[in-house]
């Protein structure tokens, strides 16, 4: 049963960076088929697509509000993906969750989410 | 960017009702939309892909249709389990959400 889990620091300091582990157990992700994908939802907000990796590829694509400061990357020793957001504000206050997008592009697996609070 | 338009924002409903929300698309997106459903505190769930497609293991009383900019989602008799924010979100060109429609009891 393919399960995904979110995890990193709960309170990142305004300017600095951001970064998010996702554990995926019950499926590869370096086999083909799928991509890795990051969303976020702001406090009693809707949900925002931050991107996603396909990692047979090697590509990835970005929401372009987000894409000058994310990186999305794949360690397959792992079987982890992360996000990295740079130069956070507290605009970027948000929970944060990772998701396996199928082949019928769909997110069809999420992870529980993280928040993220962006605080001095 | 391709903008996704809800309505309503909320709703107000009895158990048993017909439930239907709408989805407009900025431009042209063939068949390239999903519904989710979240419950306050949890991550979204699938519950239609390719705008008419039921996800696996979701109830029948849930449905989609549309093609091109206009898309319907429409839940046949509603249930209390059913109280939730459900979002569109297309796969056209790159990926966007449609803002939520909350779904409460009346």
């Amino acid at each position: 049963q393919l399960q995904l889990q979110e995890s990193g620091p709960g309170l990142v300091k305004p300017a600095q960076t951001l970064s998010l582990t996702c554990t995926v157990s019950g499926a590869s992700i370096s086999k083909g088929g799928y991509y890795w994908s990051w969303i976020r939802q702001h406090p009693e907000k809707g949900l925002e697509w931050i991107g996603y990796i396909y990692y047979v590829r090697g590509s990835t694509q970005y929401n372009p509000s987000l894409k000058s400061r994310v990186t999305i990357s794949v360690d397959t020793s792992k079987n982890q993906f992360s996000l990295k957001l740079i130069s956070v504000t507290v605009a970027d206050t948000a929970v944060y969750y990772c998701a396996r997008e199928s082949g019928s592009s769909s997110f069809d697996s999420w992870g529980q989410g993280t928040l993220v609070t962006v605080s001095s | 960017d391709i903008q996704l338009t809800q309505s309503p924002s909320s709703l107000s409903v009895s158990v048993g009702d017909r439930v239907t929300i709408t989805c407009q698309a900025s431009q042209d997106i063939d068949n390239y939309l999903n519904w989710y459903q979240q419950k306050p505190g949890k991550a979204p769930k699938l519950l239609i892909y390719d705008a008419s497609s039921l996800e696996t293991g979701v109830p029948s009383r849930f449905s989609g249709s549309g093609s091109g900019t206009h898309f319907t989602f429409t839940i046949s008799s509603l249930q209390p389990e059913d109280i939730a924010t459900y979002y569109c979100q297309q796969f056209d060109t790159l990926r966007t959400f449609g803002q939520g429609t909350k779904v409460e009891i009346k």
